[in-house]
């Protein structure tokens, strides 16, 4: 069993839709959490990061992490066709001293006009 | 903005040749990585440094071997490749966290290879 698990998609929405991306995982030592955007034939940027629980708001995109449920959300309001993309969870148990990430599979997103 | 540079940018090469994939960062960052990618698979970490004649290999059992004799530049060799060798390779560099976060990995555009 995989260590991260994530909806491959793809995933095909209107814009101006509110997209929910997810992302469960199994490892408790988990304590940071990010999202990264993958654009075709580019390296993945990083979104949003959150320590522990909890939720982070910056602009459109909303982050949340449920370590109960050990399952993190990534939202986006108001999508934008600029949105359309690979949307990969990566997971960390370290701090400082180096962390090696985690990622999911990566869920591809299509937002039409 | 990450200056983290590769190249080629795309490679197609014939079995049997030695290859060097490039990787520099202008960031200073003392921590590289080498991960390989896989339509529909997870990025998976084959090579990592956290310095200078530091080396280490990741997870994902690898054929290929790294260096790091200067802190911004980390090359990536495969002495003999082969078609088993096709796949996107995507370099990346962190710096320390602070505030108690984790070290932010900063990506390349990556390397597509293809082995005939």
């Amino acid at each position: 069993q995989k260590e991260v698990e994530q909806d491959p998609g793809p995933l095909s929405v209107p814009e101006g839709a509110i997209v929910s991306l997810n992302c469960t995982y199994s490892n408790s030592a988990f304590q940071y959490f990010m999202w990264y955007r993958q654009y075709s034939r580019k390296g993945p940027e990083l979104l949003m990061y959150t320590y522990s629980s909890g939720n982070k708001e910056d602009g459109r995109f909303t982050a949340q992490v449920d370590k109960s449920s050990k399952y993190i959300s990534l939202f986006i309001r108001d999508s934008q066709p600029s949105d359309s993309a690979t949307y990969l969870c990566a997971m960390s148990g370290l701090t400082g001293g180096g962390n090696k990430l985690t990622f999911g599979t990566g869920t591809q997103l299509k937002v039409e006009l | 903005e990450a200056d983290i540079y590769q190249t080629p940018r795309y490679l197609v090469i014939g079995t049997g040749k030695k290859i060097t994939l490039e990787c520099s960062q202008t960031m200073g960052h003392d921590k590289m990585y080498w991960y390989q990618q896989d339509p529909g698979m997870e990025l998976h970490l084959i090579h990592y440094s956290y310095g200078v004649n530091s080396t280490e290999k990741g997870d994902l059992s690898s054929e290929s071997t790294v260096s790091r004799i200067r802190t911004e530049h980390f090359p990536l060799t495969l002495e003999s490749a082969r078609p088993s060798h096709t796949s996107q390779y995507l370099c990346a560099s962190s710096e320390e966290g602070t505030r108690g976060f984790t070290d932010t990995q900063y990506f390349g555009p990556g390397t597509r290879l293809t082995v005939l």
